[in-house]
């Protein structure tokens, strides 16, 4: 089945760590999305790609990183700058054609601990 | 994730009645909106979608509406059941020049018994 998968589902994170959080998907899909959710806002746009080898900053890219070496694999890095990253982290992908919407992925549960 | 509905507008219907979710968007430019179900710890699906130049869109027991003259938009959910209890968003796409995806709060619909 074709679809985007995040792992891992649950993630725990010490003060000072820089923790990778994985997104695959196999879709053919040319853009990849990461978004964060936090409780009573909106999805917010970390990073994106639309192409290998390319990507562009979000509307809160501060204390992330992100790679597009693969057309199937955006993986999304969190830093130590990132202050706040307790979360829930969203990936996407959709053609290039926004018309047909994203494809989500289930989800990551980051926590600080 | 688990915590995204705790701080959200919530609607509680009876099962079997109808349900009515709505969303009011930001830029008249905006061109084409979508509608996600997002259940606990899951990511968004697809629900259904709707071009600017549309007033009315049905599908299978959901109906989404859009009135461009104060830039809303309404979720029906025909004969709700328990499986519809999620939280809803909206999400509003700009599709010409540099685009936007700007995705609402939501709604979380709880169906009761």
């Amino acid at each position: 089945d074709g679809g985007i998968t995040q792992s891992p589902k649950y993630l725990f994170r010490k003060e000072g760590q820089n923790v990778t959080l994985s997104c695959e998907q196999n879709l053919n899909h040319d853009a990849m999305y990461w978004y964060r959710q936090d409780p009573g806002q909106g999805l917010r746009l970390i990073y994106y790609s639309q192409i290998v080898n390319d990507f562009q900053k979000g509307d809160i890219a501060e204390g992330y990183s992100v790679s597009r070496e693969k057309k199937e694999s955006f993986p999304l890095t969190v830093t130590s700058a990132q202050k706040n990253p307790t979360a829930f982290y969203l990936c996407a992908s959709s053609p290039l054609a926004l018309e047909y919407g994203y494809t989500f992925g289930s989800g990551t549960r980051l926590t600080v601990v | 994730g688990e915590s995204v509905g705790l701080h959200l507008p919530t609607l509680s219907v009876q099962e079997g009645d109808n349900s009515i979710i709505n969303c009011a968007y930001s830029n008249s430019a905006s061109d084409y909106f979508i509608w996600y179900k997002q259940e606990s710890g899951k990511g968004p699906q697809f629900i259904i979608d709707i071009r600017s130049n549309m007033d009315k869109r049905q599908g299978q027991r959901v109906t989404v509406l859009l009135n461009k003259t104060v830039k809303h938009l309404s979720l029906q959910i025909a004969a709700t059941q328990p499986g519809d209890s999620a939280v809803y968003f909206c999400a509003e796409i700009f599709t010409s020049g540099t685009y936007k995806y700007i995705f609402g709060t939501g709604t979380r619909l709880k169906v009761l018994a």
